[in-house]
């Protein structure tokens, strides 16, 4: 079945320690990118990759990092989390670039305290 | 700096009749357009697209008009059915080469029986 896949679905944290968010697609699609959702604010791009080794920052992508080893895994890591960046969080991939439908997994709900 | 917005953050609309979900964006050099549906606890799934070159795309009930001069697209659902109740996002993306996709703030759309 054609899916993206994040782990973990819920995650509590304390304020500085780091973590990661896993999103894997077995669509081979090109273009894997996440999202944040915050009340209000719809949806807004953290980083997106465009393939292997080439990944490029969105509208808000202070306080995170992410990596692109291999075409299918694309990581979200928090370095050093803070409260601000609680929210939810979404993985997604599409064949080709931005322009093309995009398939979401199924969302991380983030709790930094 | 919100360059999509949408305006209305709900809408109610009786079953059978149309719904129409509207989206503004302020950078002119955005060329493609997509549509979002999201449900509860789910992520978004792709809608319909629409690029800047066409002033309408159809697909089954869902129709977006584009209105370049006007900044403006709208998502009509013609039948409305109650499967239809979700968070709609509209999204654009800039020409091919800059892979940046901005969404707006989403209408939560009600569909009453």
């Amino acid at each position: 079945e054609a899916q993206v896949t994040q782990n973990p679905r819920y995650l509590i944290t304390v304020t500085g320690k780091k973590l990661t968010v896993t999103c894997s697609q077995n669509m081979n699609h090109e273009y894997m990118s996440w999202y944040r959702q915050d009340p209000g604010l719809g949806l807004r791009q953290i980083y997106y990759s465009m393939n292997v080794e080439v990944t490029d920052k969105g509208d808000v992508p202070e306080g995170y990092k992410v990596s692109r080893k291999e075409k299918r895994n694309f990581p979200l890591i928090l370095e050093s989390p803070s409260p601000n960046q609680t929210s939810l969080y979404f993985c997604a991939s599409s064949l080709m670039g931005a322009n093309t439908e995009a398939f979401f997994g199924q969302g991380t709900r983030l709790t930094v305290v | 700096d919100q360059q999509v917005k949408q305006n209305s953050p709900s809408l109610s609309v009786q079953e059978g009749r149309i719904s129409i979900l509207n989206c503004d964006y302020t950078n002119s050099m955005f060329d493609y357009f997509l549509w979002y549906k999201k449900y509860p606890a789910e992520g978004p799934t792709f809608l319909i697209s629409i690029s800047s070159i066409k002033d309408k795309n159809e697909d089954g009930r869902f129709t977006v008009f584009l209105n370049k001069s006007a900044k403006h697209l709208s998502l009509h659902i013609v039948p409305s059915q109650p499967g239809d109740s979700a968070v709609y996002f509209c999204a654009a993306s800039l020409a091919f080469g800059n892979e940046k996709l901005t969404f707006g703030t989403g209408t939560r759309l009600t569909i009453i029986p």
